[in-house]
């Protein structure tokens, strides 16, 4: 059973980099195919995809945000690292992480984690 | 902003069928597959359709997806009050500046 559960601060000030945190189980970020991706949803919006790493550290970001994003992995403690940096009030979401698999369903994102509220505010 | 365009609600009677339209362009779903997504009141996304017209293990048949040119579907045959949710397509889009997995701008479907 794949599960993935999301940590960090729920609160940041303005111009802080944000870091999240993606602990899973049930899946090993070395199995090919495998990825992690980060997605986040402001209150009462849609969904926007931020960044996904693959088994073989292969990365992509959105580019509208590629500037201020970083993705990175720890195979050994079945973790993946968000860092956000110059973080601004109209960042305020709930930031979710998700399995994606190419072999599992096409390279979707199969399995979410709860999410985790960040609120940017002074 | 959203690239993917879907209306902004829709509506049905119990046993009902409704549809969702997606719209995108040719480096989207014109070169890509659309995947669907339902998300419930206060609860995280949960994987419906990929691959165009792929249930994942566990999702009812009533729920369908089709892809035509830059446009895709989803339709939802015999609509059930559990389904009051907020739907979402996806794709990804092979802009000039890379890659990029968009989603829709999402339908709230309302069981009357």
């Amino acid at each position: 059973q794949i599960t993935l559960k999301e940590s960090g601060p729920t609160l940041v000030k303005p111009t802080q980099t944000l870091t999240l945190t993606c602990t899973f189980s049930g899946f090993s970020l070395s199995t090919s195919g495998v990825g992690v991706g980060w997605i986040r949803q402001p209150p009462g919006k849609a969904l926007e995809w931020l960044a996904l790493i693959y088994w073989d550290d292969d990365k992509r970001y959105s580019p509208s945000l590629k500037s201020r994003l970083t993705i990175t992995k720890d195979t050994s403690k079945n973790q993946v690292v968000l860092t956000m940096t110059n973080m601004d009030p109209v960042d305020t979401a709930t930031y979710y992480c998700a399995h994606t698999g190419i072999a599992a369903a096409g390279g979707a994102f199969d399995i979410w984690g709860q999410g985790t509220m960040v609120t940017v505010s002074s | 902003q959203s690239v993917l365009t879907q209306p902004p609600s829709a509506s049905g009677t119990p046993g009902q069928r409704v549809t969702i339209s997606c719209s995108g362009s040719s480096s989207n779903i014109g070169s890509n597959t659309v995947n669907w997504y339902q998300q419930l009141p206060g609860t995280a996304p949960k994987l419906l359709i990929y691959s165009n017209n792929q249930r994942p293990s566990g999702v009812p048949d009533r729920f369908s997806g089709s892809k035509s040119g830059t446009s895709a579907s989803l339709a939802i045959s015999g609509l059930q009050s559990e389904d009051e949710a907020d739907y979402y397509c996806a794709a990804w889009d092979d802009s000039l500046n890379g890659d990029n997995y968009v989603f829709g701008t999402g339908t709230k479907v309302t069981v009357l």
